[in-house]
């Protein structure tokens, strides 16, 4: 069975402190994505990678940035967490059109 | 800029009748589009895919239409089941190639016995 997994599924942070959001997947997809999830919203793409060290920036990257050292594993970095970044975020896996997502974080600054 | 649409009331309808929920986009010709169902909590998991060229695609008890002159697609769910309570949502391809998704924020269903 098909797998996405985040480090934590709570996360409770204090403004300014630097975060990392672990995304690890068992399916050898090459496309990998950040998304946040904010009620009324919807999902909204924070960064990408289509390969093992590329990256590109999606809709809302502006207080993140990103890390795809090997092919599985696609790590998401808040540089000073704010307030504004509470969210739930949500990573995801693909080789074609389907999306496979992971179990999410919800992250709290305060 | 590209724009999804879904209606953001919650759908209360009867188990056993047919829940019809909306998708419409604008400033946009997507190649496909998809529904995903998110149960709270979780993350979402995709149900259907369905082309430009595709007017319409079942699998068991959902129907998916694809109207691109409307920019519309309407997702059905037939004989509803209190288990088909989740919020859904519709997904549209993305610029720029690699599989993005640009997503609706969803419509909530709940159905009751």
């Amino acid at each position: 069975d098909v797998k996405v997994t985040q480090s934590s599924r709570y996360l409770v942070k204090r403004t300014g402190e630097k975060v990392f959001l672990e995304c690890v997947q068992d399916m050898d997809h090459e496309n990998m994505f950040w998304y946040r999830q904010d009620p009324g919203l919807g999902l909204r793409l924070i960064y990408f990678s289509y390969d093992v060290k590329m990256k590109e920036k999606g809709d809302i990257p502006e207080g993140y940035s990103v890390s795809r050292e090997k092919k599985e594993r696609f790590s998401l970095i808040l540089e000073s967490a704010s307030t504004n970044q509470t969210s739930m975020y949500l990573c995801a896996s693909s080789r074609t059109y389907e999306q496979f997502f992971g179990p999410g974080t919800r992250l709290t600054v305060l | 800029s590209q724009k999804i649409e879904q209606n953001s009331e919650a759908l209360n309808i009867q188990e056993g009748k047919t829940a019809t929920l909306t998708c419409n986009y604008t400033n946009y010709s997507p190649a496909y589009l998809q529904w995903y169902r998110q149960d709270p909590g979780r993350g979402p998991v995709f149900l259907l895919l369905i082309r430009e060229n595709e007017k319409e695609k079942r699998k068991e008890r959902l129907k998916v239409t694809f109207d691109t002159t409307l920019k519309q697609s309407l997702f059905h769910i037939t004989a509803s089941q209190p288990a088909d309570s989740a919020t859904y949502l519709c997904a549209l391809d993305g610029t720029g190639g690699y599989n993005k998704l640009i997503f609706g924020a969803g419509t909530r269903l709940a159905v009751h016995p």
